[in-house]
């Protein structure tokens, strides 16, 4: 069955760094757009950003423009997202998240089909 | 950018009660406009795509309506299962992405 596994979180130090990784299986890794998202402790979700399934194609949200950095190997079925001069408003759970594929010339896109159970990232002095 | 907004931003009903939320964008999506379901501690989950399309595996008693800037998002017969946050979601023109505010369900 689909699987999203998210790691890397902790605590960190503001203006410190981290790196989440996201490792899916049981499906083809390589035909989908992928995503972070992230939600506040008792907040909503935000969009954080996005790649398209070959990586020429990624998107920021404005909050993280310039600090974070999202990439991706589809040899390893592993999304990633490097976390640099974090700030106390980047604490978060992080959710990775598909957001749609072309498989057989067929695509579609737009919504967050599957999900990974997130990964706590506290940034705290 | 596109703004979301959801109303109410709470609500608490009895088991059986049709269950109401409005979403409506700061601009016209078309029918790009997604439904979220997320329960404490969990992640969210996929039941509307496109407005008004059912995900796989969704009950029928959960639907989607709506186009332009203004969407509704029913539940027919509200069980106990269904407490939870719900959140609009609209892809049109992104970047970027972006959620309503979420609307908490609860019973009455």
């Amino acid at each position: 069955q689909v699987q999203l596994v998210e790691s890397g979180g902790g605590l960190v130090k503001p203006g410190g760094s981290l790196r989440l990784s996201c490792a899916a299986s049981g499906f083809t890794f390589s035909d989908y757009y992928m995503s972070w998202i992230r939600q506040a402790p008792g907040k909503g979700l935000e969009w954080v950003s996005y790649i398209s399934s070959s990586g020429s194609t990624i998107y920021y949200a404005d909050s993280v423009k310039g600090r974070f950095t999202i990439s991706r190997d589809n040899a390893k079925n592993s999304l990633y997202l490097q976390m640099n001069s974090l700030r106390a408003e980047d604490t978060a759970v992080y959710y990775c998240a598909s957001f749609g594929a072309c498989t057989n010339g067929v695509c579609y896109n737009g919504y967050f089909d599957y999900w990974g159970q997130g990964t706590l990232v506290t940034v705290s002095s | 950018d596109i703004q979301m907004t959801q109303s109410p931003s709470s609500l608490s009903a009895s088991v059986g009660d049709r269950v109401t939320i409005t979403c409506q964008a700061s601009q016209d999506i078309s029918n790009y406009l997604n439904w979220y379901q997320q329960k404490p501690g969990k992640a969210p989950k996929l039941l509307i795509y496109d407005a008004s399309n059912l995900e796989t595996g969704v009950p029928s008693r959960f639907s989607g309506s709506g186009s332009g800037t203004d969407f509704t998002f029913t539940i027919s017969s509200l069980q106990p299962e269904d407490i939870a946050t719900y959140y609009c979601q609209q892809y049109d023109n992104l970047p970027p992405i972006t959620f309503g505010p979420g609307t908490k369900v609860d019973i009455k």
